[in-house]
């Protein structure tokens, strides 16, 4: 099946600065969402971005599926920020969303 | 606008005993996908249904799981005989759209089961 890598594992940010997730994947998609896992384990949609760029807020996403990797970036993190961040990719005719390994971000003060 | 709902949130079963977990999904949706968090882990898909079929059942144990979605009310993944490797978050996922065609999938918010 579909391999499905994020990095880095781990993130310490301090308050305000900006960051960038990567999720490389190792087959075509044809769907790819960003999700963020809050430390109350409530799942968040983030973006749903198989290919292109999107931005909502200070967040901003983008995939490259020719050269399979997404994106995230989270500009003037703050520390509702925290949490895990997953991309999940859907390929071929398949039906079920692959989760990546995630990435732990924790944002202090 | 109501989104992915799942009851019970938190649910202690003790080995031997059933759970059933509930998920309606969002108003206009029709395909319902079941995923399992175990401790420090990512979600690992279970089984997609629609209205009265199981369209994939791929990623569910062999034994003592299954999994409905009846034509009126909730889908329902129901484990008998609970175990406590059986202890993990299990979310639902809903979608306006299935098979062969572009959709985003919207989670609920869980439901938390802990064996003792």
């Amino acid at each position: 099946g579909i391999q499905v890598e994020q990095s880095p594992p781990d993130l310490i940010l301090q308050e305000g600065a900006n960051s960038t997730l990567r999720c490389n994947f190792s087959d075509s998609v044809n769907n790819l969402q960003w999700f963020h896992q809050n430390p109350w384990g409530q799942l968040i949609n983030l973006f749903y971005i198989p290919s292109g760029t999107k931005q909502n807020g200070r967040l901003s996403a983008t995939t490259v599926a020719t050269e399979r990797y997404s994106l995230l970036y989270i500009s003037s993190s703050q520390t509702t920020d925290s949490g895990v961040y997953f991309c999940a990719l859907r390929t071929g005719g398949g039906n079920k969303l692959t989760f990546g390994t995630g990435t732990q971000l924790k944002v202090e003060l | 606008n109501a989104g992915v709902m799942q009851n019970p949130r938190h649910l202690v079963r003790r080995r031997g005993q059933e759970a059933r977990l509930r998920c309606s999904p969002m108003k206009g949706h029709s395909h319902v996908y079941w995923y399992r968090q175990l401790p420090e882990e990512g979600l690992k898909f279970m089984v997609y249904l629609q209205k009265e079929n199981i369209i994939d059942e791929s990623g569910m144990p062999k034994e003592r799981f299954s999994a409905e979605f009846p034509k009126e009310g909730p889908s329902i993944l129901r484990i008998q005989q609970v175990v406590r490797g059986d202890s993990a978050a299990y979310f639902c996922a809903s979608s306006p759209r299935g098979l062969g065609q572009s959709y985003e999938q919207y989670f609920g918010p869980g439901t938390r089961l802990t064996v003792t």
